[in-house]
């Protein structure tokens, strides 16, 4: 079985340019979840997603941050104009939402860097 | 709300030795516990969970954790630590109806020495 897909793994680009990164969650969980990972601020979770509905999006930076899930098997989060503080891994986590079943799957992560 | 202290940022151990990483939480009723490991360059993993019943966890890796609500911790041990076990160590907290979501400590860094 498949676990969660992120791409890219790696993204270079330049100060101003639009990013996004993609992920497809393991296939059967219903909640989906966007992380950001520095040195500085550790993990942080950014935005949360509930059977394709974003419960909560406290996380989020900036409104340069945005995030999509169009349907259960692919989400998106978009950076425009994306800047050098923005350089991170960019992590997606999937779970199923049974009784007590709150185990995170996580992908292997996009490294972002913003030159 | 919900929160996570790991008080270690650092800890360098004998292979062979014995480990144990803190983890203190905070919240109202009784949480959900998590140990999760993250390799270099790797997504997380769990390791082990604690929702209710016996207070001793084991998991995955010769791992276990045990849940003390009198003093709101989840330590994590390994009787014999493995220079494979060099990583960094996450404990995460949860509670009943939060839509899974769970709120991450700052993380504890393990090197394994010879």
């Amino acid at each position: 079985d498949a676990g969660v897909i992120q791409s890219p793994r790696h993204e270079v680009t330049e100060m101003g340019q639009e990013v996004t990164l993609r992920c497809k969650p393991i296939s059967g969980h219903n909640s989906l979840f966007w992380y950001r990972q520095t040195m500085m601020r550790g993990l942080e979770l950014l935005i949360y997603f509930n059977n394709n509905v974003p419960i909560d999006d406290s996380g989020m930076p900036e409104d340069r941050f945005s995030a999509k899930m169009p349907n259960a098997s692919f989400s998106t989060l978009k950076i425009q104009p994306s800047e050098p503080r923005d350089s991170a891994v960019y992590f997606c986590a999937s779970s199923l939402a049974e009784q007590q079943y709150y185990e995170q799957y996580f992908g292997p992560g996009t490294r972002l860097t913003v030159t | 709300a919900q929160s996570v202290t790991q008080p270690d940022i650092h800890i360098t151990v004998s292979e062979g030795a014995s480990l144990e990483l803190r983890c203190n939480y905070s919240y109202g009723a009784t949480p959900y516990l998590f140990w999760y490991v993250q390799s270099p360059g790797q997504g997380l993993q769990l390791l082990l969970k604690y929702f209710s019943g016996d207070t001793l966890v084991q998991g995955i890796k010769g791992f276990e954790a045990e849940f003390k609500r009198s003093q709101s911790s989840f330590n994590l041990r390994k009787p014999s630590v493995h220079w494979s076990d060099a990583a960094e160590y996450f404990c995460a907290v949860g509670y009943s109806g939060g839509y899974q979501k769970v709120t991450f400590g700052t993380g504890t860094k393990l090197q394994v020495i010879p």
